[in-house]
């Protein structure tokens, strides 16, 4: 149990597109999502928390309106990168959990922008 | 504010060997929990074995156990007969309310495990 699924797993875009993450709790119902940024060769940086239902709740210096994050559902949130430029890319992963219980962590999309 | 410190930043080890990764924190919490996830190549994050500051007892998950001493803020993994598969990046993170809430990770360790 407890498996979580990103969609997709890597794309690639132009600059000044956007693009969507999506990431799902395939098993369970999360209440919580979250959502970390990784550059290559380092840690894990929460970049939103997200409950179902409710505006989702950024991390200091991260753009809310450059990463759209939307959890409709107890099963499904994603994150909308607008107007992506160059130094978007990166590896974005997200995790969900439920009351009381530990972060399961999705697989992760791979984003480059061209 | 909370911080994850891991001072190794690689380490390797012959199969089979044991192997200890260090991890200190600083929270201003009383109650919390601490966690060692992997993630190998294809950088899927793992949970390996974690850890409620309130218990006494440290955790054990097969061959990975921890050596938890609060007062000294410490939170070390050991991984017992080390296999091909624990090649990985060893994350120690620090969270509240059973990771339902946010999770500060430390810079992680890179361990190889050598044939």
């Amino acid at each position: 149990g407890a498996v979580v699924s990103q969609h997709p797993s890597r794309v690639i875009c132009k600059s000044g597109t956007s693009v969507k993450i999506e990431c799902r709790s395939l098993d369970f119902q999360a209440t919580t999502m979250f959502w970390y940024r990784q550059f290559p060769k380092k840690s894990l940086m929460l970049m939103a928390t997200s409950n179902e239902g409710s505006k989702a709740t950024y991390e200091q210096g991260v753009e809310k309106d450059k990463f759209l994050i939307n959890h409709a559902s107890l099963t499904l949130s994603t994150l909308t990168v607008t107007s992506a430029h160059p130094e978007d890319s990166s590896f974005y992963i997200c995790s969900a959990s439920r009351s009381q219980e530990t972060q399961y962590f999705g697989p992760g999309t791979r984003l480059l922008v061209l | 504010a909370q911080t994850v410190t891991q001072s190794q930043p690689e380490m390797s080890v012959q199969e089979a060997e044991t192997v200890t990764l260090s991890c200190t924190y600083d929270t201003s919490e009383n109650n919390y929990y601490l966690f060692w996830y992997k993630q190998p190549p294809s950088r899927q994050m793992i949970l390996v074995i974690r850890q409620e500051a309130y218990k006494q007892q440290n955790a054990t998950e097969n061959r990975f156990s921890v050596n938890f001493q609060k007062a000294a803020k410490s939170f070390s993994l050991k991984i017992s007969d080390s296999q091909l598969g624990d090649t990985a990046m060893y994350f120690c993170a620090l969270g509240s309310n059973f990771g339902n809430e946010k999770l500060t990770f430390g810079t992680g360790t890179r361990l190889t495990i050598i044939p």
